[in-house]
């Protein structure tokens, strides 16, 4: 069974703040990974993509991936109460689930103004 | 010009009915999918169709038939509607599911509350 774990949260933090996202994934040879925000009542929407280890960023997203230690995390600079919304990990898996993602439960994040 | 498009945005039937979602996508992608999203808010994948070929087909109740007439069109048909089969149903496209950078879009969702 494929897992991806994420803290449920809620996570709070003040506006202006970084949020720090985290995910880690059981299958050790997964090779793809996203992040997407899903606001209350909408669909998920893609925020981030990385496959290789180390840093990627985008505007304030930056994403973090760790393959030896099966971890991956969002970082979200400058926190903006627009930001509040549920994020969802996932992760695709190689080999014959090709075609598949397992997303994790979300984080819920909540920023304060 | 939505990319991915479900009709109908929501859906209320009781107990025992046949329904059907349909969805379309204008991007050209090869492959679709269908998640099931809870109230918990799991986003669990159903069935997965590339270019009209099933690929993916979760435990999920022989009630839910999935059928791609082409690749631009997935849809479900759910048989004997059950209390457990409220919840949110995702369509989603990709370019294709088999290459590693491969991202998937999701439409707006169908809302289905059995009663």
């Amino acid at each position: 069974q494929k897992e991806v774990e994420q803290n449920s949260g809620p996570l709070s933090v003040p506006e202006g703040a970084i949020a720090s996202l985290n995910c880690t994934y059981s299958d050790r040879v997964s090779q793809s990974f996203f992040w997407y925000r899903q606001y209350s009542g909408k669909s998920p929407e893609l925020i981030m993509s990385i496959y290789s280890n180390g840093d990627k960023e985008d505007g304030r997203f930056t994403a973090q991936l760790n393959k030896a230690s099966q971890y991956v995390s969002l970082l979200i600079r400058d926190s903006q109460p627009s930001d509040s919304a549920t994020y969802l990990c996932a992760v695709r898996h190689s080999g014959a689930g090709s075609y598949q993602l397992t997303f994790g439960k979300g984080t819920k994040l909540s920023v304060i103004p | 010009d939505t990319a991915v498009s479900q009709t109908p945005k929501y859906l209320v039937t009781q107990m025992g009915n046949d329904k059907s979602i349909k969805c379309e996508q204008n991007l050209g992608h090869d492959t679709m999918y269908w998640y099931k999203q809870d109230s918990k808010k799991f986003l669990k994948i159903m069935f997965s169709y590339n270019n009209k070929e099933l690929i993916i087909n979760e435990t999920v109740p022989n009630r839910f038939s999935p059928k791609s007439p082409d690749k631009a069109h997935l849809n479900l048909h759910i048989n004997s509607l059950e209390l457990g089969d409220s919840a949110v149903y995702f369509c989603a496209s990709s370019q294709d599911g088999g290459i590693v950078t491969d991202t998937q879009y999701f439409g707006p969702g169908t809302r289905l509350t059995v009663l």
